[in-house]
């Protein structure tokens, strides 16, 4: 079942603005990680922020986490043409009966940096 | 650098032939994934598996999908028959537990003629 949806599903931006995408989830959950799929390659995990947590850094990466809002969005400062890719969110819940339940991943934001 | 690899990168089949797709996850990572990726269903989870013993493979097809792990460094991810919808891009990931970082290999894209 589908637990991340990413808004927007594509963005096309100039190299040097800022890129924002936003992720909504449904069921409380243990973290959300934020992952990057280049074309024709497997997912790349960038940074994972946990259900206490509410700001993260990592370079050019900054991701916030509302857990009463049940959103997350991921923003990359600075782009550059090499940013070019699908961004997903993923998120880690929990099993009712009190096991983990591995991660749902959503379908994903395609973001194009315009030289 | 350790990864996970993926083998075959390409398979072209015709419907009705088995397919085996191999992974092998990094050393040390307990919890194994199988991953299907198509552009209108997104990431889909077949099957997972923590210290070789599977925990869910509710996403997988069970007439026709099996996945096992026969040992901590080769997870096989079989079809049979194939069909054309089973077109996709396969991914397998591994990491150190079912809620943490994964790490996807390159995958295997089939394609069922």
């Amino acid at each position: 079942s589908q637990q991340g949806e990413e808004d927007p599903q594509a963005l096309s931006i100039q190299e040097g603005e800022n890129a924002t995408m936003n992720c909504s989830y449904k069921t409380s959950i243990n973290n959300l990680q934020w992952y990057r799929q280049n074309s024709g390659r497997g997912l790349v995990h960038l940074i994972l922020i946990r259900s206490n947590e509410r700001e993260k850094h990592s370079g050019r990466l900054r991701v916030t986490l509302d857990t009463s809002k049940k959103s997350s969005s991921l923003l990359i400062t600075a782009s550059r043409a090499a940013d070019t890719a699908s961004y997903f969110c993923a998120t880690a819940a929990w099993y009712s009966g009190g096991g983990a339940d591995g991660l749902t991943f959503g379908k994903g934001t395609h973001l194009i940096i315009q030289p | 650098d350790a990864r996970v690899t993926q083998t075959p990168r390409h398979k072209v089949t015709e419907m009705g032939q088995e397919v085996t797709m191999r992974c092998q996850p990094i050393l040390g990572h307990n919890t194994v994934f199988w991953y299907r990726q198509t552009m209108m269903q997104g990431l889909e989870l077949l099957a997972y598996f923590r210290n070789r013993a599977p925990l869910d493979d509710s996403g997988m097809p069970k007439d026709r999908f099996s996945a096992e792990m026969p040992d901590a460094t080769l997870a096989t991810l079989k079809i049979q028959p194939s069909e054309p919808r089973d077109s996709a891009v396969y991914f397998c990931a591994s990491g150190p537990d079912s809620t943490d970082t994964q790490y996807f290999g390159p995958g295997t894209r089939l394609t069922v003629l």
